[in-house]
């Protein structure tokens, strides 16, 4: 079974430009979370999809992250335009619907770093 | 909202001695809650897992222990390997199944051959 997958795995970006992650979840997985973790500090939560709706997007920092999940598959986190407070690794995770299985699996994360 | 603090933040062992992190909560709501390792250049993989309605689980040298009283659950590696060496990272999760994890800080784990 294929993991959980996110794109790119690094990005380099100038203050001001704008930067469109990519997350994959496993297929099937109705929750799609996205988290991010600056350097040093604890994994902190974003916002979390149920299918193509959100459910909780009170953890995203402000109105320049836009989340997408277009047809409740993939889902797209684009940071316009990208402040140097950005910088982090940008985590996905998944988890199937329903009360049998909590777990939630992770992407490797997108490494972003805003110079 | 609820608020993980994880203790310590580096620890260095030797292979084959003990190792273990201790995190603390604040939401009495929590009742989940999952311990993730986070090998170098790799994602977080969840190694043990324990609810609120137990007060200790075990899988082969890994433990979790947890006090609801005291709100705090601790993980315990015994028998350290080099390839414990990583990242753990501890959560806690509120009441519904699909809600999001708060995270502690992460304890960077380095065994020592």
């Amino acid at each position: 079974e294929a993991g959980v997958t996110q794109f790119p795995s690094h990005s380099v970006i100038e203050k001001g430009q704008t930067v469109t992650l990519r997350c994959d979840p496993i297929s099937g997985h109705d929750n799609l979370y996205w988290y991010r973790r600056v350097m040093g500090k604890e994994i902190k939560f974003l916002l979390h999809f149920v299918k193509e709706s959100k459910q909780d997007e009170s953890g995203m920092p402000n109105n320049r992250f836009l989340a997408e999940r277009t047809g409740g598959t993939y889902s797209t986190l684009k940071v316009q335009p990208a402040e140097l407070e950005d910088s982090g690794v940008y985590f996905c995770a998944s988890s199937q619907g329903g009360r049998r299985n909590t777990e939630a699996f992770f992407g490797q994360g997108t490494r972003l770093t805003v110079v | 909202g609820e608020n993980v603090e994880q203790h310590p933040s580096t620890l260095s062992v030797q292979e084959g001695d003990s190792a273990v992190i201790k995190c603390t909560y604040s939401d009495s709501a929590s009742n989940y809650f999952p311990w993730y390792k986070q090998e170098l250049g790799k994602r977080p993989q969840l190694i043990i897992d324990i609810r609120s309605n137990v007060g200790e689980k075990k899988d082969q040298r890994i433990a979790v222990t947890l006090n609801k009283t005291a709100k705090h659950f601790s993980l315990h590696i015994t028998e350290t390997q080099p390839e414990d060496s990583a990242v753990y990272f501890c959560a806690a999760r509120r009441g519904s199944t699909l809600g999001r994890l708060y995270f502690g800080r992460g304890t960077q784990l380095t065994v020592w051959p």
